[in-house]
């Protein structure tokens, strides 16, 4: 059961460049979540998907766009990225809001 | 945007003895309060959801307890281990139409042996 598989692990762009981050649970999970933690600051949400088919904005959405590409995936882009954008990003999956997270292992992205 | 606080920010403990550290949450629209574990070089593992004012939930030397009238929850260990360390987070779920959990920054407990 491999759970909420997060890719890359890291990756490097320059200010400018695009990329998608990529998230798939095996766990028939509804909701799916975007977040990034910085230094010194709580994990922040950027984007959610409380069921397939939808999709909402969370605090800090600005520079991102996201699909919920079927049960399974919600994708995350940087559609220019900036070095503001720099910074780890994490999935997670739950049931539904009577449930925890379970969290991906992470990307680390920075932007140069 | 909510306020979730947790404190202490930091703390280091000798192993054996026991903990608490507190979170704060917002007293209205509140839906569930959620604890979750974060070790080093790993994501977030859940811990506890709690729900009702007055839950008391447990797992092994952990224990947490929830005042959703007053808008706090403490968490306990009890005779911390070094596998202890971690930094534990709460986030807080609100009713309504928006999901998603707020999460508080953390506290960074280090179990010295």
């Amino acid at each position: 059961n491999a759970g909420v598989t997060q890719t890359p692990k890291f990756q490097v762009l320059k200010t400018g460049q695009s990329m998608t981050l990529q998230c798939a649970q095996d766990m028939n999970h509804n909701s799916m979540y975007w977040y990034r933690q910085d230094p010194g600051m709580g994990l922040r949400l950027i984007y959610y998907s409380a069921s397939e088919g939808t999709t909402d904005k969370g605090e800090v959405p600005n520079g991102y766009n996201v699909s919920r590409l079927n049960k399974r995936e919600f994708s995350l882009r940087l559609e220019s990225a900036a070095p503001s954008q720099t910074s780890v990003y994490f999935c997670a999956s739950r049931l539904d809001r009577d449930y925890g997270y379970t969290f991906g292992s992470g990307t680390r992205l920075t932007v140069v | 945007i909510l306020n979730v606080e947790q404190s202490p920010q930091s703390l280091h403990v000798q192993e054996g003895d026991s903990t608490n550290f507190t979170c704060s949450f917002p007293s209205s629209n509140f839906y569930a309060l959620h604890w979750y574990r974060w070790e080093t070089a790993k994501s977030p593992e859940a811990l506890f959801v709690m729900t009702l004012n007055g839950d008391e939930k447990k797992k092994g030397r952990i224990s947490a307890t929830l005042n959703t009238k007053e808008g706090y929850s403490y968490l306990y260990i009890k005779g911390s281990q070094p596998e202890d360390s971690a930094t534990y987070l709460c986030a807080f779920n609100s009713g309504g139409g928006a999901d998603g959990l707020t999460f508080g920054k953390g506290t960074h407990l280090i179990i010295q042996p």
